[in-house]
């Protein structure tokens, strides 16, 4: 079963709108990081945004922000004031710690999102 | 500051060739290392990962094969390519400077087996 869940292959904005991208995620663990990355048409990955399972207050960088709604699984991002910049597909990720308490940082992957921003 | 390097950025092989790709840190030490392969609209599949020199744990049976020869140098490898080992491969680190965890991927390599 996928363990992340992103429902739209893609999403268009128009610049200076804010657009949401949504992401769901599947763990039985109670300790998990849920993550947020982007990729530009070159290919680099560049981390956004961070929500570990027991932060109490939704994160928040720059124009970023996660909408966290543990009860439902979900952890969309939030992109305010959408730039012409901002066009690229973006990854939901999440750790998940293994029987014996450590995860060694691995990450699994949603299949993406790719935003279009419309001048 | 922390620098991940890959090379080389794209590369063409003929199916039965052999492959080495190869990724080095700068700027951290004992870093946990990553090998990622995306496939063509697709996210990213762990392939391996290292916690230490000499330390390589497998993801997905494979093809492929990884080895850390240095602390901070991780190298991707193949005997035999396939057609199927056709993707973009990222490789990433960890450290203790990653205070939330997250991990931080190299420029990748375009590997294209025909």
């Amino acid at each position: 079963a996928q363990k992340i869940t992103q429902t739209q292959p893609g999403m268009f904005v128009q610049e200076k709108e804010a657009v949401t991208l949504d992401c769901t995620y599947d763990t039985s663990d109670p300790s998990y990081g849920l993550f947020w990355y982007k990729q530009p048409s070159s290919g680099e990955m560049i981390f956004l945004i961070y929500q570990g399972s027991y932060d109490q207050q939704n994160a928040t960088e720059g124009r970023y922000s996660l909408n966290f709604q543990k009860a439902r699984k979900s952890a969309n991002l939030v992109i305010s004031a959408s730039q012409l910049g901002d066009s690229a597909m973006y990854f939901c990720a999440m750790r998940e710690y293994d029987a014996g308490g450590t995860s060694y940082g691995k990450l699994t992957f949603g299949q993406g999102t790719i935003l279009t921003v419309h001048p | 500051s922390q620098t991940i390097h890959q090379w080389p950025a794209t590369l063409v092989q003929p199916v039965g060739s052999p492959l080495s790709l190869e990724c080095t840190v700068e700027g951290t030490s004992n870093p946990n290392l990553y090998w990622y392969r995306q496939a063509a609209g697709r996210g990213l599949q762990l392939l391996f990962y290292s916690v230490g020199i000499g330390q390589i744990s497998s993801e997905v049976p494979q093809n492929l094969s990884a080895s850390r020869p240095q602390d901070r140098q991780f190298i991707l490898s193949s005997k035999k390519l396939l057609l199927s080992d056709s993707g973009f491969y990222l490789c990433a680190w960890r450290g203790g400077t990653a205070t939330k965890g997250e991990q931080y991927f190299g420029p990748g390599t375009r590997l294209t087996v025909t």
